[in-house]
């Protein structure tokens, strides 16, 4: 069955530091990957996806992510956290039937990253 | 991020209430979902409209009741609820299911 773990619940991080928050998926076929950020009391916001080519994708507010078949994982990364940064993270895999008519998104349960000035 | 709308924000309603939350996307897409969030629990899809057929109804109780007039609103009617039923209502829209999917900031339901 496919799924997506997220195996650290809570992360706190100094300001100014790297960061970096795993992700691993269990699909059968080529995955479509995505990572959001959720602010408290607020909606997903999509930081970045990955559907093909390149295997280190760029996101919106300095965040990337690498696609790693071999380990099914499909980590985020930042080199230097802002205090802005944090809130709630989710990474998700996109399952599409035979055919691939019909998808959908199947979330981690999230890590919730901390950062301490 | 003014893509997808929801109203209202908070909803405070008694179990024999009834009410609805509205989303409206303005994106030109052709898919919208209703995703539940709760407190202990990961996110729970609920229902799937495609090109307003509704696609996907994930074992959700009938006092939950989509609406998908056309490809820019999705309605979710809610009756008799339980106060298990409080939680964060998302909505999301997608170019349709096969891409991904942009979510507005919620419903705050609370179910007293």
């Amino acid at each position: 069955a496919q799924s997506v773990t997220q195996p650290d619940i809570h992360i706190t991080v100094s300001e100014g530091a790297s960061l970096e928050l795993r992700c691993n998926y269990s699909y059968g076929a080529t995955p479509y990957l995505f990572w959001y950020v959720q602010s408290p009391g607020q909606g997903l916001q999509l930081l970045l996806k990955y559907f093909s080519g390149d295997t280190l994708v760029q996101g919106i507010k300095g965040f990337e992510a690498e696609f790693k078949r071999s380990q099914s994982s499909f980590n985020l990364r930042k080199p230097s956290v802002h205090w802005s940064d944090a809130a709630e993270y989710f990474c998700a895999v996109l399952t599409t039937n035979y055919g691939g008519s019909q998808g959908n998104l199947i979330f981690g349960k999230g890590t919730k990253l901390s950062v301490k000035p | 991020e003014t893509g997808v709308t929801q109203t209202p924000r908070h909803l405070v309603m008694g179990m024999t209430n009834k009410k609805s939350l509205k989303c409206e996307q303005h994106l030109g897409h052709n898919a919208m979902y209703w995703y539940k969030q709760s407190a202990k629990k990961p996110l729970e899809l609920m229902f799937v409209y495609n090109f307003k057929e509704q696609t996907e109804n994930n074992s959700v109780p009938s006092r939950f009741s989509p609406e998908c007039p056309n490809s820019s609103h999705l309605f979710l009617h809610l009756h008799t609820l339980q106060p298990e039923d409080s939680a964060l209502y998302l909505c999301a829209s997608g170019r349709d299911t096969s891409y991904e999917q942009y979510f507005g900031p919620g419903t705050r339901l609370t179910v007293t």
